[in-house]
């Protein structure tokens, strides 16, 4: 079983659409990470959670330390939204332990 | 602030060759780590760098090496590439410690042939 497991694996869905997409981790975190990883391998940091719920724009995540669960939320979705999204937790080693992403793909 | 910067951008080479992958942290951020991204998988750890030496070293095998520099700026060598050495190269800096939030540059895209 891996250490973090993200879902769906896949997501299509129309613009305009709520998309959420799931990460549940099984270790002990000192913080989660959500990154977006565009065609050609460039990655972007979105979100770094310890605790509780952040908003970027359209972005929002939230994280359930309790639960070992966190989201991520995208309103009013466009296609340029397309992309990997990964969620990765650091533990106390420094390390980021990834999931395997979920493709996101918008059509308008 | 130029972010983290990583070159080359793409790299062709031949198996059983030597490569250098090179990377220039985020201003003011002192810990740099490596990742290596085969096509389709999420990003594997390699090693991270603190004060010029190795702190923490992933599942990799001797041939990956690193060295960092007083500068911060590190290097991620690879000898006797294999095909499967193939993937896109990560580098993220950081600040040290638990809680920092880590930046990404664009990668490297190694092809060995």
């Amino acid at each position: 079983k891996n250490e973090v497991e993200q879902s769906p694996q896949n997501l299509t869905a129309q613009e305009g659409e709520f998309i959420t997409i799931n990460c549940s981790y099984s270790v002990g975190i000192s913080a989660l990470h959500w990154l977006q990883q565009h065609p050609g391998g460039g990655i972007v940091s979105l979100f770094m959670l310890s605790s509780g719920k952040k908003k970027h724009g359209r972005l929002i995540a939230t994280i359930n330390i309790q639960e070992k669960h966190s989201s991520l939320h995208i309103t009013a979705s466009h296609p340029r939204d397309s992309a990997v999204y990964i969620c990765a937790v650091q533990d106390s080693n420094y390390q980021l332990i990834w999931g395997a992403g979920t493709k996101l793909i918008i059509k308008p | 602030d130029a972010g983290v910067t990583q070159s080359p951008t793409h790299l062709i080479k031949t198996r059983g060759q030597q490569v250098t992958l090179r990377c220039s942290p985020k201003s003011g951020h002192d810990t740099v780590s490596w990742y290596q991204q085969a096509l389709g998988q999420g990003p594997q750890f390699i090693f991270q760098y603190y004060e010029e030496e190795e702190r923490q070293r992933g599942n990799f095998p001797d041939r990956f090496s690193g060295h960092q520099f007083p500068n911060y700026s590190s290097e991620l060598n690879v000898n006797a590439l294999l095909l499967g050495d193939s993937a896109l190269y990560l580098c993220a800096s950081s600040w040290p410690g638990e809680n920092t939030e880590a930046f990404f540059g664009q990668g490297t895209r190694l092809t060995v042939v």
